[in-house]
């Protein structure tokens, strides 16, 4: 079975750095995606930044980026000049054949004025 | 306003109860997911449905039922409830499936804002 890791339960960063949030996984597959999901207070589900394996380039959206190394199993999310907004809880997630989205523990991230 | 409506937002009930979730999934997608947020177990798959038929089946307890109707709103049934039952429980949807949305990645999933269930 899939699985995603998360090492980093909880991080903190000072308002307008840059801050990088870790996820391996373990598959077989070689077509897939990967998500970043974002958890604020409220408990909302928000899509962050999605990265299709069969892309060699890095995903990007604002200032949210991806690390992608497919052969190291690895897909970090870094986010730049944070936020107090974007204290949340980062949830890492592989889609499975079917889509069926298998989550990481989740890392809280707390952003420091 | 993610387009997923979920009802009720809170539930709070007792032991050996029974509960129905509902979840309206955002309009043109055909697929809708059942997750389970508990403290001690992050994010669990229970069961998809798409277009009114069941695809697949993760940790979901025997107790628990779900059903996706014609108008493609869901319905996740708790039943014989239990302490640990107390979670939060999200619904998500999706559109596409099959080769098509694999290539255009459009085959993200949206979540709802959940229902929480407090189980006394």
């Amino acid at each position: 079975a899939q699985t995603v890791t998360q090492s980093q339960p909880e991080m903190s960063v000072q308002e307008a750095e840059t801050v990088t949030l870790s996820c391996t996984y373990d598959t077989s597959e070689n077509n897939y995606y990967l998500f970043w999901y974002k958890q604020p207070p409220s408990r909302q589900m928000i899509l962050v930044i999605r990265q299709e394996a069969y892309k060699q380039q890095n995903a990007t959206e604002n200032r949210f980026s991806v690390n992608f190394q497919k052969a190291a199993k690895s897909f970090s999310l870094k986010i730049s000049d944070s936020q107090l907004g974007d204290t949340a809880m980062y949830f890492c997630a592989f889609r499975e054949r079917g889509n069926k989205l298998v989550f990481g523990a989740g890392t809280i991230l707390r952003v420091k004025s | 306003d993610s387009g997923v409506t979920q009802t009720p937002k809170h539930l709070i009930t007792a032991t050996g109860q029974r509960v129905t979730l509902r979840c309206s999934p955002r309009s043109g997608d055909l697929s809708v997911y059942w997750y389970q947020q508990s403290l001690d177990q992050g994010l669990q798959f229970l069961i998809h449905y798409y277009n009114g038929e069941e695809r697949a089946k993760g940790n979901i307890l025997e107790r628990f039922s779900a059903q996706q109707f014609p108008d493609l709103h869901s319905e996740l049934n708790l039943s014989s409830l239990e302490l640990g039952d107390s979670a939060l429980y999200f619904c998500a949807s999706s559109h596409y499936r099959g080769r098509e949305a694999r290539i255009s990645g459009a085959n993200v999933l949206t979540f709802g804002a959940g229902s929480r269930l407090t189980v006394l």
